[in-house]
């Protein structure tokens, strides 16, 4: 079975200038959830899908970030503009479907990106 | 907000060594998860635990969710080099969806 796809790896962007990352969950899962991990620290959660719907996203800076699921299964998180702060490996995760309080995340491999 | 704590921040330890790794908060967790992240990639979930008291075993992993759901640890038995990783543990709520603890950096020297 694949996994989680994500493209691209690696991202290098003045700061000003906007960005997008692509996330293919694994066939059939119907949750979908954006990470941003800043180096050294846990994993905070953006956003997360339920097929094509928002279920969460409070801590979504919606000012500069955006997220979409398209037909429920690929998705695209954009930032515009990016700010230095915003440099940090971004993961995208997807599970089956919301198990209350304990299903399970499959992670891609992210998205490394530096803000200059 | 609700955190999760983690401690040690940092762990190196000897081949065959035993270790601890914690999980803390001051807020009630419905489930924990712990992860195992390496570098260049996602964390992959080790175990999920839900009831209070709880203890589950995976090889030479042993992991335990605290009475009251507020803490839980990883033990490790006579630890090997690919042990070596970042730790995770990651709580859930009715309210709140997998926050993610501050991490365990952990390396096992050969």
């Amino acid at each position: 079975e694949a996994g989680v796809a994500q493209s691209p790896r690696y991202k290098i962007i003045e700061k000003r200038q906007s960005v997008a990352f692509w996330c293919n969950p694994i066939s059939g899962h119907a949750t979908l959830y954006w990470y941003q991990q800043i180096l050294g620290q846990g994993p905070k959660l953006l956003i997360q899908f339920q097929n094509n719907g928002v279920v969460d996203d409070s801590q979504l800076p919606k000012d500069r970030f955006s997220a979409e699921r398209l037909k429920g299964v690929d998705s695209t998180l954009k930032i515009q503009p990016a700010k230095l702060e915003d440099s940090a490996v971004y993961l995208c995760a997807s599970s089956l479907y919301e198990q209350e309080f304990s299903d399970t995340q499959y992670f891609g491999p992210g998205t490394r990106l530096t803000v200059l | 907000t609700q955190l999760l704590e983690q401690s040690p921040q940092f762990l190196s330890i000897q081949e065959g060594e035993n270790l601890t790794v914690y999980c803390n908060s001051s807020s009630v967790f419905s489930s924990l998860q712990w992860y195992r992240q390496e570098p260049g990639e996602g964390p992959v979930l080790l175990v999920t635990v839900v009831t209070g008291g709880e203890v589950k075993k995976l090889k030479r992993l042993t992991f335990q969710f605290g009475d009251a759901r507020k803490d839980s640890s990883l033990h490790i038995t006579a630890a090997q080099p690919g042990d070596t990783g970042l730790y995770l543990c990651a709580g859930t709520s009715g309210t709140y969806k997998y926050i993610f603890g501050t991490g365990t950096r952990l390396k096992v020297l050969a």
